[in-house]
């Protein structure tokens, strides 16, 4: 059981360039989720899903695309990377409003 | 936005209790309290949850007022092993208007 998985874990692109960051889940759960985290920011949600096929807007969901085709994967899109999308990115998943199980993150930066 | 305050930071000598306290004003009759542990490098973790009053597991125990619009994390003698940031998160009813946000979190060093 491996929980919440991200991929990959580490990248560098150039500002313009575009990449896919991938979460899988194999817990079943409903709900999945994309945060980054800043320093002396805290945690800040940019999207999140409630179930297969929806997505929605969290706090910072600008120059960012989510997909939820398959029930255990959450994918988070950048189409043209910006350097202010450096950071790091977590994914979680939870069953309903339940506890949050997170990924290991993803460490991105953007020259 | 179910906005969460907390201190920045402190420190904390090994082997004392450790209270941490999370203020939420705007917190909702059908809102509950959680709180995560984040280690360098890794992802917050699940501690503790709580709707009122008192809850107590094997690691930490939640104290919440009646009037829910704070939270206080307690954590029994701490050792060097705690040190980490520790986020307190409301979690809504519902999801929309951006009503899901951690907040900041507050860093605890445990000194030796």
């Amino acid at each position: 059981n491996a929980g919440v998985t991200q991929t990959p874990k580490f990248r560098v692109l150039k500002t313009g360039q575009s990449m896919t960051l991938l979460c899988a889940q194999d817990m079943n759960h409903e709900y999945m989720y994309w945060y980054r985290q800043d320093p002396g920011m805290g945690l800040r949600l940019i999207h999140y899903s409630v179930g297969e096929g929806t997505t929605a807007k969290g706090e910072v969901p600008d120059g960012y695309n989510v997909s939820r085709l398959k029930k255990q994967n959450f994918l988070l899109g950048l189409e043209s990377a910006a350097p202010s999308q450096t950071s790091v990115y977590f994914c979680a998943s939870s069953a309903m409003r339940d506890t949050q199980y997170f990924g290991p993150g993803t460490r991105l930066t953007v020259l | 936005l179910a906005k969460t305050t907390q201190p920045i930071s402190m420190d904390s000598y090994e082997g004392q209790e450790v209270n941490i306290t999370c203020s939420h004003n705007n917190i909702a009759t059908n809102d509950y309290i959680t709180w995560y542990q984040q280690f360098p490098s890794q992802g917050p973790r699940f501690i503790i949850q709580g709707y009122k009053t008192k809850v107590t597991n094997e690691v930490a125990s939640l104290f919440i007022p009646a009037d829910r619009k704070s939270s206080t994390l307690s954590l029994p003698r701490v050792s060097l092993s705690d040190t980490a940031v520790y986020y307190c998160l409301v979690v809504p009813s519902y999801y929309g208007n951006n009503r899901l946000a951690f907040g900041k979190g507050n860093q605890v060093v445990v000194i030796p």
